[in-house]
């Protein structure tokens, strides 16, 4: 199996724009997590989904972020509009089920200048 | 205070070393706890899961859970090179799907 894929890898933005971060979890797996790391706030959970629909948004931190998962294979986080503030290493994590092992995506880092 | 305390370290040991990383919480409902090891630009990846309290060995790792002091161990034996990383605990309750605190990762520095 591949893994989780994500893409973009790296993300350099300006203030103001859309930015749109995208996952492939690993076949099978009902659960995907997007994770947000920073120096300041190590790893926090923004969303996760339960079989596409979204469970948890509590750690999404403003509107300005949303997240889909329009069928099983396939996931965005987007922010619009993007801020300095936002710049921070984006993960997608997949499970197949509640309580077992996350396995994590290489990451999407993101710069907004 | 963070509900998970993690020593953020640099942690500099030598080649051969016995490593102990900790965490600490204060969410009493937690029973999952797993360790994750970080490369840099890596994802993190899982390293040792328990549940409850009690010790789990894997080749070098020992994991030890303490539910009645909140305090979480990874040990670390004939540490080497390759072990340079960094090191992040997490826990669940288990009851809220599967989400999962982080602490915010302890840097060890494995020297040759």
């Amino acid at each position: 199996d591949a893994g989780v894929i994500q893409s973009p890898r790296h993300e350099v933005t300006e203030m103001g724009q859309e930015v749109t971060l995208r996952c492939k979890p690993i076949s099978g797996h009902d659960y995907l997590f997007w994770y947000r790391q920073t120096m300041m706030r190590g790893l926090e959970l923004l969303i996760y989904f339960n079989n596409n629909v979204p469970i948890d948004d509590s750690g999404m931190p403003e509107d300005r972020f949303s997240a889909k998962m329009p069928n099983a294979s396939f996931s965005t986080l987007k922010i619009q509009p993007s801020e300095p503030r936002d710049s921070a290493v984006y993960f997608c994590a997949s499970t197949r089920r509640a309580r077992e092992t996350q396995y994590f995506g290489p990451g999407t880092r993101l710069l907004v200048l | 205070q963070k509900e998970v305390e993690q020593d953020p370290g640099p942690l500099s040991v030598p080649e051969g070393a016995i490593v102990s990383l900790n965490c600490t919480y204060s969410n009493s409902a937690f029973q999952y706890f797993m360790w994750y090891r970080q490369y840099s630009r890596k994802g993190p990846e899982l390293l040792m899961y328990t549940y409850s309290s009690g010790n789990k060995e894997d080749g070098r790792f020992t994991a030890q859970v303490d539910k009645s002091s909140k305090y979480i161990s990874l040990f670390i034996r004939d540490s080497q090179p390759s072990d340079s990383a960094t090191y992040l605990c997490a826990m669940t309750s288990g009851d809220a799907g599967n989400m999962l605190t982080f602490g915010g990762g302890t840097r060890l520095m494995v020297k040759p």
